[in-house]
């Protein structure tokens, strides 16, 4: 089993729709979880932190759940600038350690 | 504020060549990491600085992967010999102090083992 797995997708959205990723982790001394967000030939780049208690950016909403071990991403009122690929980040301080998952690829289509 | 810089940004060798990249991070930056992303798949950490010391190498190929980050500032990344599995794009990215801040990422290096 992968430490982080995505549903790479792709999913496919018409502009105004809302859509959800999950991301599960396997180790639950996972400590800081992050999304960031990978446009097509470009560098990834930190879409959000994600916090116990759930935070809000705009149109973006991440969750965590510690029970189940996964963390979500929610996009409402999708653009047609939000086609991206979007990569789950697991941190443990412990270990220093820093894993990303494959990415989930979303197109959004006017 | 410049960001993490990286060269060369595409390189291509022949397999069992030798390569080199260049990875300069945003000033002031303790952490430092390369990272390899094959196409389709999210990137995989190869090796974390922590100033000049390694903290994390775990996924490095020592047999043919080698790097150093002199001073604490510039890091470089070493392939010698290449195989075509290594195809690959290279990123370096660099944080404030720690694994539980932003990563920022360079534009990355383009390698092509033919």
């Amino acid at each position: 089993r992968k430490e982080v797995e995505q549903d790479p997708g792709p999913f496919n959205v018409p502009e105004g729709a809302t859509v959800a990723f999950n991301c599960t982790y396997s180790n639950s001394a996972s400590q800081s979880f992050f999304w960031y967000r990978q446009d097509c030939r470009k560098e990834p780049k930190l879409l959000m932190s994600v916090y116990s208690s759930g935070n809000e950016d705009g149109r973006f909403t991440a969750q965590l759940n510690r029970a189940s071990q996964y963390i979500s991403l929610l996009i409402r009122d999708s653009k047609l600038s939000d086609s991206a690929t979007y990569l789950c980040v697991v941190s443990y301080t412990g270990g220093f350690k820093t894993i990303f998952g494959a990415g989930t690829r979303l197109f959004v289509k006017a | 504020e410049a960001g993490v810089a990286q060269s060369p940004r595409y390189k291509i060798i022949e397999k069992r060549q030798s390569v080199a990249f260049w990875c300069n991070p945003i000033s002031g930056h303790a952490t430092l990491y390369w990272y390899q992303q094959i196409l389709g798949q999210g990137p995989k950490l190869l090796i974390q600085f922590q100033n000049n010391g390694v903290v994390d190498d775990s996924q490095l190929p020592k047999d043919r992967f080698s790097a150093e980050r002199l001073k604490g500032v510039d890091s470089t990344l070493k392939i010698q010999p290449a195989k075509l599995e290594d195809s690959a794009v290279y990123l370096c990215a660099s944080s404030l102090n720690s694994v539980e801040e932003t990563q920022y990422f360079g534009p990355g290096t383009r390698l092509l083992v033919l």
